[in-house]
């Protein structure tokens, strides 16, 4: 069974860089049998799906988001991560990372951790 | 991008009532050999989500029997033959045939009367 764990800073100052890494146990991130997600949910909100990356594909940005959106794999620590830009007080939300199979693309989700841009 | 929409967004349900929600879509979900990628997910009060039903109609492991989803095209249910306590929280359905870019319903919280 595949496990997902966010980890990073709670609290980002406004125009900083948000970073967050999601650390894989139970497969290999190189697997290639999944895509590998980020989504967000703002307080009280839905769900906002920002982007995914594959070990063999090309990484995909929501268009709304992708101007400062890095994502990438790191093989050796098994895990991916998420970098966005000059971040605001409305990027403020709980981020979660994903995997999921060709299939149905979101199959299971990480626990979730809550980032605040505020000095 | 496919917008979902869902209905009803607030649903008061008695302990042992059935549930019922609907996910439609603004373009038909289907692929393939006729499946469709439409996803359930049940978000319980502070935790995240999970998902129940993929495929439009196939229920994960471990998720109980009451739970249970048909459709295709671009209409799609989601039931719950008998709410119970642990079943409060947010549902959302989602899809992924026309992908990128994943995208979700808004969201029907489920409540106990």
């Amino acid at each position: 069974q595949v496990q997902l764990q966010e980890s990073g800073p709670g609290l980002v100052e406004p125009s900083q860089t948000l970073s967050l890494t999601c650390t894989v146990s139970g497969d290999s991130v190189s697997t290639g049998a999944y895509y590998w997600s980020w989504i967000r949910q703002h307080p009280g909100k839905g769900l906002e799906w920002i982007g995914h990356i594959s070990y063999s594909g090309s990484p995909y940005h929501n268009p709304s988001l992708a101007s400062r959106l890095t994502m990438s794999v790191d093989t050796s620590k098994n895990q991916f991560s998420l970098k966005l830009r000059s971040v605001t007080a409305a990027d403020t939300a709980v981020y979660y990372c994903a995997g999921g199979s060709d299939t149905s693309k979101i199959d299971f989700w990480g626990q979730g951790t809550l980032v605040t841009v505020s000095s | 991008d496919v917008v979902l929409t869902q209905s009803p967004l607030s649903l008061p349900v008695t302990l042992g009532q059935p549930a019922s929600i609907s996910c439609r879509s603004s373009q038909s979900l289907v692929y393939g050999a006729g499946d469709a990628s439409l996803s359930w997910f049940q978000q319980r009060p502070g935790q995240s989500p999970r998902r129940l039903i993929y495929k439009a109609s196939n229920r994960d492991s471990g998720v109980p029997d009451r739970f249970s989803g048909s459709g295709s095209g671009t209409d799609f249910t989601l039931k719950i033959s008998r709410v119970e306590a642990e079943d409060v929280g947010v549902y959302y359905c989602m899809q992924g045939t026309h992908w990128p870019p994943v995208t979700f319903g808004q969201g029907t919280r489920l409540e106990i009367k």
